[in-house]
């Protein structure tokens, strides 16, 4: 039973384009989100987050946004730059507990 | 300002032994979670300790695998007669906040390898 789903195994974008990571849940009590970005051999790190309260929120060249209706939520990097290339895994919880993540999706961002 | 440390960071075992995987959260944080990759995979949630509690242990397989987070020291991870499969990545994260969540703070993670 995978609640929360990234159907996109891998991702390549051009360094200085958009880069727009996608990732779909199941679960409508989710109330919380999540994404965080790894390196080989590395633990994940938190990059940003988004409350179910709100539809976008914005760091820097990040932004993610929530699509409550659609249950869907998406990462976009703008510019692209070559350290961003990591595999991103979005995750959900639910009542301050337990992260639930996708899959991930292998970003690769091309010079 | 040591982040969740981790320890070993390579453990290799052979088939039957007995695995033991520390972690240290965060200075403050005193809720701890266990996540286990496999490869090709996402992070699968294991169990949730606080200290000297486990909050939600709905994630850890019912036989071989235990945890537990004491009033001192470090919180442990125990697989015992480690099999194949148990070949993975553990991750440790913690978490300072109680009835509220923002992110958990991950550390470098134990790759376990059973031979």
């Amino acid at each position: 039973d995978q609640q929360v789903k990234q159907n996109s195994p891998s991702l390549s974008v051009q360094e200085g384009r958009i880069s727009i990571l996608n990732c779909d849940y199941t679960n409508s009590m989710f109330d919380y989100f999540l994404w965080y970005k790894k390196y080989p051999a590395e633990g994940p790190t938190f990059l940003i987050s988004i409350s179910s309260i709100k539809d976008k929120n914005e760091d820097g060249r990040f932004t993610v946004f929530l699509n409550k209706s659609a249950k869907h939520l998406s990462l976009h990097i703008v510019p692209s730059q070559p350290g961003d290339s990591a595999v991103y895994f979005c995750a959900a919880s639910q009542g301050a507990q337990k992260l639930v993540f996708g899959q991930g999706t292998r970003l690769t961002i091309n010079p | 300002n040591a982040g969740v440390m981790q320890n070993p960071r390579h453990l290799v075992r052979r088939r039957g032994q007995e695995a033991r995987l520390r972690c240290s959260p965060m200075k403050g944080h005193s809720h701890v979670y266990w996540y286990r990759q496999l490869p090709e995979e996402g992070l699968k949630f294991m169990v949730y300790l606080q200290k000297e509690n486990i909050i939600d242990e709905s994630g850890m397989p019912k036989e071989r695998f235990s945890a537990e987070f004491p009033k001192e020291g470090p919180s442990i991870l125990r697989i015992q007669q480690v099999v194949r499969g148990d070949s993975a990545a553990y991750f440790c994260a913690s978490s300072p906040l109680v009835g509220g969540f923002t992110e958990a703070f991950f550390g470098q993670g134990t790759r376990l390898t059973v031979v």
